[in-house]
């Protein structure tokens, strides 16, 4: 168990749709990655925040928006969904915002769009 | 930004055989390097690291190695295990930067 959570585990939902995956870090860590996993794809990076403001910007849709709250609690969202958007979306948190320390994932969130 | 490629995509050795998979990267300022393995269903796990500092990392039956100058780095299992049957991934992170950069994954199969 890495002490990141994630959810929900599974969500299935139609195109066109909008939908909120949650993660809660680590105790004590105040940085949040997001990821999407598409099938045989590696991981995407997405977006990250420190202590509640965003920090870096990988390859985010405008129609995806994050957010990290005070409890250091963060949320993906999803809008306007389409079929391509299927994918797993993995959470990662860790202490530092430095050029070290170890990335701790969640266990992800399964998006299918229908 | 830094781009990290890795080899090979998918790999099956036997039981008690080595496995190598290799990554190469692109940007000289990347400094630390660790590999994950993603177990079915699970997130990735963090099973060993190295700095620019360091050619060679070993823990028990896994082992990294870094050539700085040809920019490329490795992951050795040697007495492979089926339980080490996974999806194994390497990245890199620049200095100065927030973000991880993943190679695309190798999933490897260890035959009993």
């Amino acid at each position: 168990d890495s002490g990141v959570t994630q959810t929900p585990k599974h969500l299935i939902t139609a195109t066109g749709q909008r939908v909120t995956l949650r993660c809660s870090p680590r105790s004590g860590d105040l940085s949040v990655y997001w990821y999407q996993q598409s099938l045989d794809q590696g991981l995407q990076f997405l977006i990250q925040y420190y202590n509640g403001e965003e920090r870096a910007k990988g390859n985010i849709l405008e129609r995806f928006s994050a957010q990290q709250f005070p409890d250091l609690h963060s949320e993906l969202n999803l809008s306007s969904l389409e079929l391509g958007d299927s994918a797993l979306y993995f959470c990662a948190s860790s202490v530092t915002i430095g050029p070290t320390g170890e990335l701790f994932f969640g266990e992800g969130s399964r998006l299918t769009v229908l | 930004g830094e781009n990290v490629e890795q080899h090979p995509s998918t790999l099956s050795v036997q039981e008690g055989d080595s496995a190598v998979i290799k990554c190469t990267y692109s940007d000289s300022a990347s400094n630390y390097f660790p590999w994950y393995k993603q177990e079915l269903g699970k997130g990735p796990q963090l099973i060993i690291d190295i700095r620019s500092n360091v050619g060679e990392k070993k823990d028990q039956r896994i082992a990294v190695t870094l050539n700085k100058t040809a920019k490329h780095f490795s992951l050795h299992i040697t007495e492979t295990q089926p339980e080490d049957s996974a999806v194994y991934f390497c990245a890199a992170r620049l200095l100065t930067g927030n973000q991880f950069y993943f190679g695309t994954g190798t999933s490897l199969t260890v035959i009993p």
